[in-house]
């Protein structure tokens, strides 16, 4: 059965820092890595999608890798904002066609 | 561009009480989810349809009925409300496998 992780469940860094969050799954048979973000009291908002033939995406100061054999991704993203406190959450799609969610990273970048 | 629209956004029910959670897409999408997310946990699927008239049960339907009546409507039924399905309920489509999902804003329930 796939699982997703997400560590660590909670960041707080200075605002300007790069950073990574980081995404582990068990099962490298999946067709691709998504990368949602999800605002108090909002639903999910969709930042990057990785096929799995893909090594990684790109959207503005955010970019997502994805290393299949190794069951990791990881959303690096560049010169933090305030605005970009969120939750974080991965989700790869199995074999089934269904998505498999990790728990999510609760991000505070503190101005 | 509405995309996924959501109601109620916030609930309480009584125990044994029922309701109906409304999805409904505007982009034509085939497929569409039911979701729930308790704190500190990721989503659990709830339902799914591929298509109007076709439905299947996710990781944790009981509790929970669905109909897919058309392409653009997925509704939720609750029937004996528990204390155990208070939760946040998310709504998403695609348009397809392996594209981006959209979510509805969420309805936030709680059973007392």
């Amino acid at each position: 059965k796939q699982e997703v992780t997400q560590i660590p469940a909670a960041l707080s860094v200075p605002e300007g820092e790069n950073l990574v969050l980081n995404c582990s799954f068990t099962d490298s048979a999946i067709y691709n890595l998504q990368w949602f973000r999800q605002d108090p009291g909002k639903g999910l908002t969709s930042l990057l999608l990785i096929q799995s033939s893909q090594r990684e995406q790109t959207s503005g100061r955010l970019n997502a890798s994805l290393d299949k054999s190794s069951g990791r991704s990881t959303l690096y993203i560049a010169a933090s904002q305030p605005g970009d406190s969120a939750t974080y959450l991965c989700a790869v799609e199995d074999s089934n066609y269904q998505l498999i969610w990790g728990a999510g990273t609760k991000l505070i970048i503190k101005p | 561009n509405a995309g996924v629209t959501q109601t109620p956004k916030f609930r309480i029910l009584k125990i044994g009480q029922s309701m109906t959670l409304q999805c409904t897409q505007d982009m034509n999408h085939n497929y569409m989810y039911w979701y729930r997310q308790d704190p500190g946990m990721g989503l659990k699927l709830i339902y799914y349809s591929v298509g109007a008239g076709i439905t299947d049960k996710g990781e944790v339907p009981n509790g929970y009925n669905v109909s897919r009546s058309t392409t653009e409507d997925f509704p939720l039924r609750l029937e004996l409300a528990a204390p155990s399905q208070t939760s946040v309920y998310f709504c998403a489509s695609r348009g397809d496998w392996g594209t981006e999902a959209f979510f509805g804003q969420g309805t936030r329930l709680t059973v007392v």
